[in-house]
């Protein structure tokens, strides 16, 4: 299996501008997480889905931010508009059932300039 | 509400030298516990994890992790650090039966030193 797989890895964008964030979860996983990390919060979890429908979005920072999870093997994280404090590090894991544990992908660097 | 404090953001220790990594967790029911590894620009990895049954456990790259219900912690240890164990680590606690959220700790950076 080639993991959890997250496009793009890097991506910079000026404020104002839409951003989508992309993931693949690893086949027969039933649940997708949407992390951010940065230095000054750590690793938070935004929102999170099971068999493709969100069970908790309390994590979101705000309406410019959205997820959807159309089929079970991808999902997007759209920020419109992006502003420079959403400039982190976006991680997508997904897992069977606790106490699996998750399987991270690599993450998107998101720069907001 | 889980919560978990990992003690001491930065971490050095010599190559050769015990590696300790602490984390203590809060959980009004019983927890998972996990430890996740990460490198930098990559994503965290799994290192080993407590679920139920025995209290110490065996992870990868020869790290373990001693489940104390008492003290409510689940420190991390490596008898041994060698230089590629250099990386951040991240302490993870999740109720039983409930979210199947995770809650992480802020991490704690490790350095070895030759």
């Amino acid at each position: 299996d080639a993991g959890v797989i997250q496009s793009p890895r890097h991506e910079v964008t000026e404020m104002g501008q839409e951003v989508t964030l992309r993931c693949k979860p690893i086949s027969g996983h039933d649940y997708l997480f949407w992390y951010r990390q940065t230095m000054m919060r750590g690793l938070e979890l935004l929102i999170y889905f099971n068999n493709n429908v969100p069970i908790d979005d309390s994590g979101m920072p705000e309406d410019r931010f959205s997820a959807k999870m159309p089929n079970a093997s991808f999902s997007t994280l759209k920020i419109q508009p992006s502003e420079p404090r959403d400039s982190a590090v976006y991680f997508c894991a997904s897992s069977y059932r606790l106490p699996s544990g998750y399987t991270f992908g690599s993450g998107t660097r998101l720069t907001v300039v | 509400a889980q919560s978990v404090t990992q003690l001491g953001s930065h971490v050095s220790v010599s190559e050769g030298a015990l590696v300790l990594l602490r984390c203590n967790y809060s959980s009004s029911v019983p927890p998972y516990l996990f430890w996740y590894v990460q490198y930098p620009n990559q994503g965290l990895q799994l290192l080993l994890k407590y679920t139920t049954g025995a209290t110490l456990v065996k992870g990868i790259n020869g790290f373990e992790a001693e489940f104390k219900k008492s003290e409510t912690s689940f420190h991390l240890t490596k008898p041994s650090a060698h230089m590629s164990d250099a990386a951040e680590y991240f302490c993870a606690v999740s109720g039983q039966g409930g979210s199947e959220k995770l809650v992480f700790g802020k991490g704690t950076k490790l350095t070895v030193n030759p």
